[in-house]
């Protein structure tokens, strides 16, 4: 079946320091989409990439979609300890069904 | 505009028991998605429902787990005879009628199996 691998598993910065995080499908995706979990918290929603290629920014958050729409990456620039928690990224597959198949996630700590 | 609201927050069943979770949408959302989440991993998709309707179950167990999304009232996630390996984070998640795009994800029910 359709498979998300994400990594780094953990990252571990300096604040002030960027931090990347990857994403890769074992199949094409029609949509990725990124989520953030806070410790004990729900995920919640960052952004949706839909084109080849796309490139999204929201302020020190840059997000791309691969050429391929097999990978994407969440690039943070000058990371601040409200970043903490985990990064997930989420296909959903080209049935487009609305179901969503989750990275393991990348646990991102900032040390002040 | 209430969000997605799941309950309990917290659940203890002993092993054998049932567990019984509850999910009310976003109001306006039609689609309810719920996902299981152990500790230190990530999201595995259970099942997919629209009112009266399960589009797609295949991340569900084959045994002792069931979801429905009736008419009226909330979505219920139920898992009979639970066993200690159950224990985990249990999300749902809601979408607009297209059922594209961003999920809105509940605060989650915690269940714990002794």
């Amino acid at each position: 079946g359709q498979q998300v691998m994400q990594i780094p598993q953990y990252q571990h910065v300096q604040e002030g320091e960027d931090f990347t995080t990857y994403c890769n499908s074992s199949t094409t995706l029609s949509n990725i989409q990124w989520y953030k979990q806070r410790p004990g918290g729900h995920p919640v929603f960052l952004i949706q990439l839909v084109k080849s290629g796309e490139v999204k920014k929201q302020k020190r958050l840059t997000f791309q979609f691969g050429e391929a729409k097999k990978n994407s990456s969440l690039h943070i620039t000058a990371t601040q300890t409200t970043d903490v928690g985990t990064y997930f990224c989420a296909g959903s597959g080209s049935g487009n069904t609305g179901k969503l198949i989750f990275g393991q996630g990348t646990t991102l700590q900032v040390k002040p | 505009n209430a969000g997605v609201m799941q309950n309990p927050r917290h659940l203890v069943r002993r092993r054998g028991q049932e567990a019984r979770l509850r999910c009310s949408p976003m109001k306006g959302h039609s689609h309810v998605y719920w996902y299981r989440q152990l500790p230190e991993e990530g999201l595995k998709f259970m099942v997919y429902l629209q009112k009266e309707n399960i589009i797609d179950e295949s991340g569900m167990p084959k045994e002792r787990f069931s979801a429905e999304f009736p008419k009226e009232g909330p979505s219920i996630l139920r898992i009979q005879q639970v066993v200690r390996g159950d224990s985990a984070a249990y999300f749902c998640a809601s979408s607009p009628p297209s059922g594209l795009g961003e999920q809105y994800f509940g605060p989650g029910t915690r269940l714990t199996v002794t």
